[in-house]
C-alpha cells in the first residue's frame, strides 16, 4: 500500500501548456516537500509546505498544501522544455520521526 | 542547505562482490539517510545512519546486506554486499537536521550501480 499516492505517473505535453501534479494520502503530514530530479542527478528541493491551505509560488510553479494537510498539488503554468524531469513529493508524517514518505513520482516531458 | 558529495558517482561490478559508497557533507548534520532508487522508480529508504550506533533499517533491508557506518556528523558509508543484478540501482544519501520542524532533506548526487 502506497502511503502517498502521486498522479499522474507519466505526463507528456507540449510547450506552453499547463499541468497539475497531485499527491494524496489518508495520513496527515507535518510538512510536505516537492523535489525535481534530472537524469544523472539527485533530487533537488523545490519547496516545503507546512501550513494547511498554504500556497507557495516559484516562478511558474505553484504549490498548494491541502487544508487538512493530507494532500498537495504542483501546478506549472506555460510549461517549458526545461521543466522536464522527475517530480517527487515527500511527506513528513506527524508520528514518523525524521523519515520522509515518497510518492511514486511524476515523469514529466515537455515537448518543444 | 548543505553540499553533499558521494563517491563513486558510478560503478560497474561483478555479482558476488561488494561496493562501499561514501557520503560526505560540508557541515555537521544530525540526520543522514540512505535511499535506493531502482530504474524508473521513486525513492525507497534503506536506513537512517546514526552517529556512533547501529543504523536503523527499514522493513526489507538488513544489516548483513547493507552495512552502514557513520563515524562522525559529516560522513557515512553504505556497503552493498554480495551483489546481484537486482541491486542495480541509484543509491542516494540525504541529510537533515533533527531540530528542523519542516524535516527537509537535501540529497547527494547519487551513485549509479550496475551489477553484471
Amino acid at each position: 500500500t502506497q502511503l502517498l499516492e502521486q498522479s499522474p505517473q507519466f505526463l507528456s505535453i507540449q510547450e506552453g501548456e499547463n499541468l497539475t501534479v497531485y499527491c494524496n494520502s489518508s495520513s496527515v503530514f507535518s510538512s510536505l516537500q516537492w523535489y525535481r530530479q534530472e537524469p544523472g542527478e539527485g533530487p533537488v528541493l523545490l519547496v516545503t509546505v507546512v501550513t494547511g491551505g498554504e500556497v507557495k509560488k516559484l516562478k511558474r510553479l505553484t504549490f498548494q498544501f491541502g487544508d487538512a494537510r493530507k494532500d498537495s498539488s504542483l501546478h506549472i503554468t506555460a510549461a517549458q522544455p526545461g521543466d522536464t524531469g522527475l517530480y517527487l513529493c515527500a511527506g513528513a508524517l506527524i508520528q514518523g520521526a525524521q523519515k520522509l514518505v515518497f510518492g511514486q513520482g511524476t515523469r514529466l516531458t515537455i515537448n518543444p | 542547505s548543505a553540499v553533499i558529495s558521494q563517491k563513486p558517482s558510478r560503478d560497474i561490478c561483478q555479482r558476488g562482490t561488494s561496493l562501499t559508497i561514501q557520503c560526505q557533507v560540508d557541515s555537521q548534520v544530525t540526520m543522514m539517510f540512505w535511499y535506493r532508487q531502482q530504474p524508473g522508480q521513486s525513492l525507497t529508504l534503506i536506513a537512517t545512519a546514526n552517529q556512533g550506533s547501529e543504523a536503523t533499517y527499514e522493513s526489507g533491508f538488513v544489516i548483513d546486506k547493507f552495512p552502514i557506518s557513520r563515524p562522525n556528523l559529516t560522513f557515512s558509508t553504505l556497503t552493498v554486499s554480495n551483489m546481484s543484478p537486482e541491486d542495480s540501482s541509484i543509491y542516494l544519501c540525504s541529510v537533515g537536521r533533527v531540530l528542523d520542524p519542516q524535516r527537509t532533506q537535501y540529497f547527494g548526487p547519487g551513485t549509479r550501480l550496475l551489477v553484471l
